[in-house]
């Protein structure tokens, strides 16, 4: 089955600085999203992406965030200055056109924000 | 977007069916209602997805009454690797991807 590739599986970061979070969705897949999960909580969503533009955002997607899809291939999630309550996991996921098409998740990155 | 309730955690022992109940009286009719399983540290994995009655994969089936209020995930003879949280998520072609997951049931399975 395809996969969704994450990078780096674990970040390590001082408190305000930019991290970049790393995703490599399924080829022919349109839609992206990032969602988080703080330790124990909920699976929350933070964007989608499609044709090269944010299509929704969650209120916890500030201005500290920004996605980007640089390549055909790479779709990166920034975060400008780094808060501890930013520490998360962080997941990538993707899908076809088709709305009923089910989603497929990478397997994260482990965000921990010191 | 078409609130979820489902139990939080429910116990089964091996070779046993499992069946998790989801309810979302709020559903509209474009919506479908798709499971996702998530073990520890690791990204849900979508395991099926129904829109009305029955649908079966080679991992479970999804029971959906005629009003679509509520869904019935079952897991034919779980083992312990079935042991993980099982999401029920409700959505359509609008909002696909675009929610935040429910509290989800987690699936305890003993020997």
């Amino acid at each position: 089955e395809p996969e969704v590739t994450q990078t780096p599986s674990h970040q390590v970061t001082q408190m305000g600085q930019e991290v970049i979070l790393r995703c490599v969705p399924i080829s022919n897949h349109l839609y992206f999203y990032w969602y988080r999960q703080i330790l124990g909580q909920k699976v929350e969503f933070l964007v989608s992406f499609y044709n090269n533009e944010i299509s929704e955002k969650s209120e916890i997607f500030d201005d500290q965030f920004s996605v980007e899809r640089p390549d055909g291939s790479n779709f990166t999630l920034k975060i400008r200055s780094t808060k501890l309550e930013d520490s998360a996991m962080y997941f990538c996921a993707s899908r076809n056109r088709d709305p009923s098409e089910k989603l497929f998740f990478g397997s994260g990155t482990q965000l921990s924000v010191l | 977007l078409a609130k979820t309730t489902q139990p939080i955690s429910m116990d089964s022992y091996e070779g046993q069916e499992v069946n998790i109940t989801c309810s979302h009286n709020n559903i509209a009719t474009n919506d479908y209602i798709t499971w996702y399983q998530q073990f520890p540290s690791q990204g849900p994995r979508f395991i099926i997805q129904g829109y009305k009655t029955k649908v079966t994969n080679e991992v479970a089936s999804l029971f959906i009454p005629a009003d679509r209020k509520s869904s019935t995930l079952s897991l034919p003879r779980v083992s312990l690797s079935d042991t993980a949280v099982y999401y029920c998520l409700v959505g359509s072609n609008t909002n696909a991807g675009k929610s935040t997951f429910g509290d989800g049931t987690t699936l305890t399975v003993k020997p």
